[in-house]
């Protein structure tokens, strides 16, 4: 089956550090991947799409500038988090999709444990 | 009204029962629909699928109702590793681009 490999899945850093999280689909390739975040007990929340060679698309009050995306490859997405602070300790995850279209079911990634300190 | 609405529960069931989850969508021009498991603190994992017609794999039945917009999950059989967030996921057209929306989750907690 389709297989997302994330990485780091956990990152333990200061304020105002910059943090680069990996997405890679091992045996797919992916035009589209998607970057969510979820705090304790709440909703997966789509923050962006990311299209492979295209600008990301961000959803409604996520900061482009603050949580930068590049899909340089078909089966690589990089989310940084531009200087982090405390309120961005979250657990980011990627998803994408092995075939084209919506129809397809999202494969997700490990996930990565964000905490600032 | 949520796009995507879910019991949060949590649903505590003996060994061996049978529970039902529903999920309700706004969207009626949504084009498909999924079940995902989430343990605590790891990442969803697709469940199954829900077909028009209604599928079932092993103790799992998933089931779409388009007229009242609803999709439902039956596990039969509880078994404890059962013990998960249980996620619908419905895929919207928005603006012109597919995204999939999540439900917040309905927990589960099998009782030996």
């Amino acid at each position: 089956g389709a297989v997302v490999s994330q990485h780091p899945s956990w990152v333990i850093c200061k304020s105002g550090t910059s943090v680069k999280i990996e997405c890679r689909s091992l045996d797919f390739q992916a035009t589209t991947m998607f970057w969510y975040r979820q705090f304790p007990k709440q909703s997966l929340m789509l923050m962006a799409t990311s299209n492979e060679g295209s600008k990301a698309t961000y959803e409604q009050g996520v900061e482009k500038d603050k949580f930068l995306i590049n899909h340089a490859s078909l089966t690589l997405s990089t989310l940084t988090v531009t200087s982090a602070h405390p309120e961005d300790s979250s657990f980011y995850i990627c998803s994408a999709r092995d075939g084209v279209g919506g129809n397809q079911p999202q494969h997700f990634g490990d996930g990565t444990r964000l905490s600032i300190l | 009204r949520k796009e995507v609405e879910q019991d949060p529960g949590p649903f505590n069931v003996p060994e061996g029962a049978t529970v039902a989850f529903n999920c309700t969508y706004s969207n009626s021009a949504s084009q498909s629909f999924f079940w995902y498991r989430q343990d605590c603190r790891k990442e969803p994992k697709l469940l199954m699928s829900v077909y028009s017609s209604g599928n079932e794999d092993g103790r799992f039945t998933a089931q779409l109702n388009r007229a009242s917009q609803y999709i439902s999950l039956l596990i039969r059989d509880s078994k404890l590793s059962d013990s998960a967030t249980y996620l619908c996921a419905v895929n919207i057209d928005s603006g012109g681009y597919q995204k999939v929306t999540f439900g917040t989750g309905t927990k589960l907690q099998v009782i030996p």
